[in-house]
């Protein structure tokens, strides 16, 4: 597809169970960001790829949470002994290095932890 | 800390008429600033951007004002239409950096015909 794709689009788990949400970025989009949005907040910065640089890790909130990405292709976002605080919309974003700021986002994937 | 602030939560406006979205900052390292729509069920999506250098940018309908002195921004959307209804995000960040974006809570705009 042309946009960034998500998944899962739902995920419902229980507290303490390990969660993996994928995303595929924009074909040529060097730079690959996380954001979350927990209920009638903004959305939050949490990690940044930009091509082979070592991420920018500095928005996950907690050791529980880690990302990977292969090359300039899929990333991955793990959360890990899940916990009702994690409940939030997680986006994916891409972009061109450079782009002035536009992000492309994809639709994101709702995790809700009971 | 909230450093970017969208006092609104909602705003209401009939067809044809002027949206006029509010955003403050309390940065005052952010030198550019971004809105964003977002629909139901959709990832948010560009809208309009203004560098701090400048005071106003416009697209369109929608018209970016900045006011430095301030630290507030607004969106001018002219004239609203139906499907202007959205939620609109006020995002900011500084040196040039295309990444950490800090944003807003939104401000849903119900545009009635």
């Amino acid at each position: 597809g042309a946009g960034v794709s998500q998944s899962p689009s739902n995920k419902v788990t229980e507290k303490g169970k390990d969660v993996e949400l994928r995303c595929d970025p924009i074909s040529g989009h060097t730079a690959l960001y996380w954001y979350r949005q927990r209920l009638g907040q903004g959305l939050e910065f949490l990690i940044y790829f930009q091509g082979n640089s070592a991420p920018d890790k500095s928005g996950l909130p907690s050791d529980r949470f880690s990302a990977e990405r292969t090359g300039e292709s899929v990333s991955t976002l793990t959360i890990q002994r899940t916990q009702q605080e994690d409940s939030a919309v997680y986006l994916c974003a891409s972009s061109l290095k450079r782009s002035g700021g536009e992000l492309f986002f994809g639709e994101g994937s709702r995790l809700t932890v009971l | 800390d909230q450093q970017v602030k969208q006092n609104s939560p909602s705003l209401s406006v009939q067809e044809g008429r002027i949206s006029i979205l509010n955003c403050d900052y309390t940065n005052s390292m952010f030198d550019y600033f971004l809105w964003y729509k977002k629909y139901p069920a959709e990832g948010p999506t560009f809208l309009i951007s203004i560098s701090s250098i400048k005071d106003k940018n416009e697209d369109g309908r929608f018209t970016v004002f900045l006011n430095k002195s301030a630290k507030h921004l607004s969106l001018h959307i002219v004239p609203s239409q139906p499907g202007d209804s959205a939620v609109y995000f006020c995002a900011a960040n500084s040196g040039g950096s295309n990444y950490k974006l800090t944003f807003g809570k939104g401000t849903l705009l119900t545009v009635n015909p």
